[in-house]
């Protein structure tokens, strides 16, 4: 067990809709980043905030948006469903970006089924 | 356009064997390289290589970074049947801000 949670496990929706996914980091670390991970894709690296404030994006579609909570826990939010979007979402933490380098922990994914 | 690549995609061996997973990359502002195993869940930090030549080793596994080359080798010696997964190899660029990871080699282990 990493120590990051994310909920939902399964998410089952139509297209067109909009859903929230919800990632609570390691205790201590403020960094959370996101991926999307699909067959055909790897993972790839969604977008990456640290403290409340966005650091880096990825290839993230406009669709999907994140923010990072006070209390450090993240949400991603994607919109506009399509059956392309289907996938396994990761959330990782990690105590912060900076001069040293440090590794990254993932939750257990939320799977995104888009019918 | 930063990328990582592993090779090889597939392996299929007999415990016992020792395998070698290779990951090359080409990325600006390169800060560290990271390996992990993913069995049908999440990922599962393995090492994390920041300098050159230094190996990291946990039990069977071991892995060395070569920045000169650009490439890291992860290496499994007496393979089991639980290290059957697949292999992921990731390099963090900008102070961490970024991730890059490979689409990983799959690695199966017959009894």
């Amino acid at each position: 067990d990493s120590g990051v949670t994310q909920t939902p496990k399964h998410l089952i929706t139509a297209t067109g809709q909009r859903v929230t996914l919800r990632c609570s980091p390691r205790s201590g670390d403020l960094s959370v980043y996101w991926y999307q991970q699909s067959l055909d894709q790897g993972l790839q690296f969604l977008i990456h905030y640290y403290n409340g404030e966005e650091r880096a994006k990825g290839n993230i579609l406009e669709r999907f948006s994140a923010q990072q909570f006070p209390d450090l826990h993240s949400e991603l939010n994607l919109s506009s469903l399509e059956l392309g979007d289907s996938a396994l979402y990761f959330c990782a933490s990690s105590p912060r970006p900076g001069l040293l380098a440090y590794e990254q922990y993932f939750g257990p994914g939320t799977r995104l089924t888009v019918t | 356009e930063d990328k990582v690549v592993q090779s090889p995609l597939s392996l299929v061996v007999h415990e016992g064997d020792t395998v070698t997973l290779n990951c090359s990359y080409e990325v600006t502002n390169f800060r560290s390289l990271l390996w992990y195993k993913q069995e049908k869940k999440a990922p599962t930090f393995l090492f994390m290589l920041t300098s050159s030549g230094i190996e990291k080793k946990s039990g069977r596994l071991s892995s060395i970074l070569d920045k000169k080359e650009l490439f890291s080798i992860l290496n499994i010696t007496a393979t089991q049947t639980g290290d059957s997964a697949v292999y992921l190899c990731a390099v963090s660029v900008d102070t961490g801000n970024q991730f890059y990871f490979g689409t990983g080699t799959s690695l199966t282990v017959i009894p």
